[in-house]
């Protein structure tokens, strides 16, 4: 089975833009969750969207948003950027909701950078 | 916010020492994972150990879990080159978070050939 893949890989962007990443899941899965990597913070929980539902989301601010599309692709987004949005966003995928699922296997990331 | 903590924050051995990093945690869990990370990429999972398990193993890996100090501690034995990563244990409580994996930040594994 290929693995959890997103797009784009890297990414620049400045100040009060947007930007929407892709995620794609492994093919069965149908919970993706998304963090966001940072040196300061390290990895913390954005949301996990389960059958295009929101489930649950982490502590950050509404410019963070996501969704999920039929065939379980996840793309989040994130609009009017701050140079504290510069990061690694991963994406994670299984099989069953998190409350049910053991293991999340993770994409490679994409490394946004804020200018 | 994190759960966990590891320590050392960084950790230089020799290819064939054995490297073992610890992590503690603040709240009730369901299983505690542990995760590899080669230079900023995603995330490759090792093991995953229950709240009613003491300890596991994979391969090199050794896993041990102690509830009563909320710690955990990763020993990987003979490391290689191959093994320079970054380590992180991530917490699951199936209540609280809804399943959501809640990370330390991590230990810096170097392993000079």
């Amino acid at each position: 089975k290929a693995g959890v893949t997103q797009t784009p890989r890297y990414l620049i962007k400045t100040r009060g833009q947007q930007v929407t990443l892709s995620c794609s899941p492994i093919s069965g899965h149908r919970s993706v969750s998304w963090y966001q990597q940072t040196p300061g913070q390290g990895l913390q929980f954005l949301f996990e969207y389960f059958s295009e539902t929101q489930r649950n989301k982490g502590n950050f601010p509404g410019r963070f948003s996501g969704r999920q599309f039929s065939n379980s692709r996840s793309e989040m987004n994130v609009s009017t950027l701050e140079l504290g949005d510069s990061a690694l966003y991963l994406c994670a995928s299984s099989v069953r909701p998190n409350n049910l699922a053991a293991e999340q296997y993770f994409g490679p990331g994409t490394r946004l950078t804020v200018t | 916010s994190q759960q966990g903590e590891e320590d050392p924050q960084a950790l230089s051995i020799q290819e064939g020492e054995n490297a073992t990093m610890n992590c503690s945690y603040k709240t009730s869990i369901n299983n505690l994972q542990w995760y590899r990370q080669n230079s900023g990429r995603g995330l490759v999972h090792l093991i995953l150990i229950r709240s009613n398990e003491r300890e596991k193993h994979s391969g090199r890996l050794r896993v041990t879990l102690d509830t009563s100090k909320k710690s955990s501690s990763l020993l990987i034995t003979a490391s290689r080159a191959a093994d320079t990563a970054s380590y992180f244990c991530a917490t699951v409580n199936y209540g609280g978070s809804q399943g959501n994996l809640i990370f330390g930040k991590g230990t810096k594994l170097s392993v000079k050939p």
